[in-house]
Order: C-alpha cells, then sequence, then structure tokens
C-alpha cells in the first residue's frame, strides 16, 4: 500500500500571492486533514475533509480553503499569502471510523518572503 | 478547546530508558496517540491508547494513560540513538482531529 504523498516539497513566495498544496492520501483512506507547523511548535488542525465536504475547521481565516476528490486526494489553498504562514504543511488521511490514527506525509515547507 | 503539555527537552543515555509525559485537558478525548518526528520529516505514528485503558505495550515502547489526571506518558525501553527526535502527544477528541502538544525533543547519548 502506498503512503501519503505530497507536493510540492519546498515552496517559496511572494507575500500576497496564492499557493495550492496537493496531497494523495493513502490507499483506503478517506479523511484527509491538513496541519500548519511552525517551527519550533507542534503541528495545528487547519480543517478535515470526509466525501468531498469540510468537516471540522481549526483556528484559521478563510483564506485557508480546501478540496476533496472523488479520489480522496486533497488540496489547500492559501491566499494573500502573509509572512507569517511561513511554516511545514502536513497532509494526514486516515479511514473515519477506525481507531488506526492518521497517516502523515512529509509535508511541503512554504517560505513566504 | 484542547490544550496539550509536554516538557520541552529529555537528554539519556543509550541503553537507558526514556520516559516522555503529556497532559492534556479534554477529558472526552477517545485515543490518544504518539508521534514521532525527525529532522525535515514527516510524523510517524509510534502507537496509541483508547481512552478504557490504563496500559499498553508495544515492543519497547510502553504507554500509561491516567484518565482522572490527564495525563499520558510514553516509556522506552533501551532508548537506542536512533530514538532522538522529536515526539508529540496527540489526543483524539469530539470533531475526529487530532491536537499536538509542542513536542519534547529527546537527545540520546552514547
Amino acid at each position: 500500500e502506498t503512503g501519503v504523498t505530497q507536493s510540492p516539497t519546498h515552496l517559496i513566495k511572494t507575500r500576497g500571492q496564492q499557493v495550492t498544496l496537493r496531497c494523495s492520501s493513502q490507499s483506503g483512506h478517506n479523511t484527509v486533514s491538513w496541519y500548519q507547523q511552525a517551527l519550533g511548535q507542534g503541528p495545528q488542525f487547519i480543517f478535515q475533509y470526509y466525501r468531498e465536504e469540510e468537516n471540522g475547521r481549526g483556528n484559521f481565516p478563510p483564506r485557508f480553503s480546501g478540496l476533496q476528490f472523488p479520489n480522496y486526494s486533497s488540496e489547500l489553498n492559501v491566499n494573500a499569502l502573509e509572512l507569517d504562514d511561513s511554516a511545514l504543511y502536513l497532509c494526514a488521511s486516515s479511514e473515519r471510523g477506525t481507531p488506526g490514527g492518521y497517516t502523515f506525509g512529509s509535508g511541503t515547507r512554504l517560505t513566504v518572503v | 478547546g484542547e490544550d496539550v503539555e509536554q516538557s520541552l527537552f529529555l537528554s539519556v543515555r543509550e541503553g537507558d530508558s526514556s520516559v516522555i509525559n503529556c497532559t492534556y485537558t479534554d477529558s472526552s478525548s477517545t485515543y490518544l496517540y504518539w508521534y514521532k518526528q525527525e529532522p525535515g520529516a514527516g510524523l510517524q505514528l509510534l502507537t496509541y491508547i483508547f481512552s478504557n485503558m490504563d496500559m499498553k505495550q508495544d515492543q519497547r515502547l510502553t504507554v500509561l494513560l491516567n484518565k482522572k489526571d490527564k495525563h499520558l506518558s510514553l516509556r522506552i525501553a533501551d532508548t537506542q540513538t536512533g530514538d532522538s527526535a522529536i515526539y508529540f502527544c496527540a489526543p483524539k477528541a469530539a470533531g475526529n482531529k487530532l491536537t499536538f502538544g509542542g513536542g519534547t525533543r529527546v537527545l540520546v547519548k552514547p
């Protein structure tokens, strides 16, 4: 079985620009969650998608949005980038209703200059 | 919302046991997870415990849960240099989301 893959691995953007990050979930997993991990901190929950709909959101502004596709892959979009958006963005997939935890990808390192 | 606290740093000699502690606030947490993160990498699931259990052992890993005090610990037996990493405690509560602590950096000295 394949794990969670994220692309790109690294990205540099200018303040005010928009960015799209991509995630392919692990085979058999139907739920995708996105986390932001600032340097030296624990991951913070952005939102979760299940059956192509947002299913829970953390304390992030509306300029953070997402999509889930029928094959359970997902995108995270961030508009009007700010310097504080610089972080490691982690995607995690899981199978809803099972205790097995989330499988994380290696992340996308976003730097906003 | 849920708050999760962990100590920042732990130094241990190779071959000794490591104990990483975590406290949380949401008593409705159903499953509690431990993840490991190596430099520049994503998160690796190590183990988890269901909230109605007190202890779970998984090879070198032992998880202890004190639900009354909302305290979780991870013991690593015979700690190796490859265990040097950041360890995160992450309870799962309502909304099916994980809340992470700030992480404990473990340094294993030879």
